[in-house]
């Protein structure tokens, strides 16, 4: 069985632009997380999404967003990059949600903001 | 709110000595506990997890880790390191309230030196 899926893997954008970050989870797995990684903060939790609504939402501005599609598979938007958005986004799936399932995570898109 | 310390940030080793990760936590309600290990350029792969039952867990790749509620801890352990045990240790907690969010602490770094 294929594991989490992330595209792209890599990702450069100038200050102000928007970015768009994809993940395919399990087959199978329908609920779906967002983690933030710097090397200042730390792992930090974005957003959760199950059955194409938002049932989660970490502590971060408005211009982090997300969305979740009928096939489980969820992308997640920035817009009007800011430097400090430079991280690794980490996304990770599990089969429904719930605080004892396990997630399985997927090998992050390293977005670099300049 | 669930917070997680990690006692540690750097822990150096030699190999086959036994090594132990310290990992505290705390909340207000049940929890649920993690260790996650990272390898460089890579996502989240799960060691172990905690849900209820024993206190002693025991995980892939030799390690295990003890749950000890009276001192709100978590830490990891292994008998013996490799070489390839050298990564980054995440301890992460989630509680019954707050879906699949994981809180996760600072991470130590492992290197497991010849």
């Amino acid at each position: 069985k294929a594991g989490v899926t992330q595209t792209p893997r890599y990702l450069i954008k100038t200050r102000g632009q928007q970015v768009t970050l994809s993940c395919s989870p399990i087959s199978g797995h329908r609920s779906v997380s967002w983690y933030q990684q710097t090397p200042g903060q730390g792992l930090q939790f974005l957003f959760e999404y199950f059955s194409e609504t938002q049932r989660n939402k970490g502590n971060f501005p408005g211009r982090f967003s997300g969305r979740q599609f009928s096939n489980s598979r969820s992308e997640m938007n920035v817009s009007t990059l800011e430097l400090g958005d430079s991280a690794l986004y980490l996304c990770a799936s599990s089969l429904v949600p719930g605080a004892h399932n396990e997630q399985f995570f997927g090998p992050g898109t390293r977005l670099t903001v300049l | 709110a669930q917070s997680v310390t990690q006692l540690d940030s750097q822990v150096p080793v030699f190999e086959e000595a036994p090594v132990e990760l310290r990992c505290n936590y705390s909340s207000s309600v049940s929890v649920y506990l993690f260790w996650y290990v990272q390898y460089p350029n890579q996502g989240l792969q799960l060691l172990l997890k905690y849900l209820s039952g024993s206190t002693l867990v025991k995980g892939i790749n030799g390690f295990e880790a003890e749950f000890n509620k009276s001192q709100t801890s978590f830490h990891l352990r292994k008998p013996s390191v490799h070489i390839s045990d050298t990564a980054e240790y995440f301890c992460a907690v989630s509680e019954e309230t707050s879906g699949s969010r994981l809180t996760f602490g600072e991470g130590t770094q492992l290197t497991v030196n010849p």
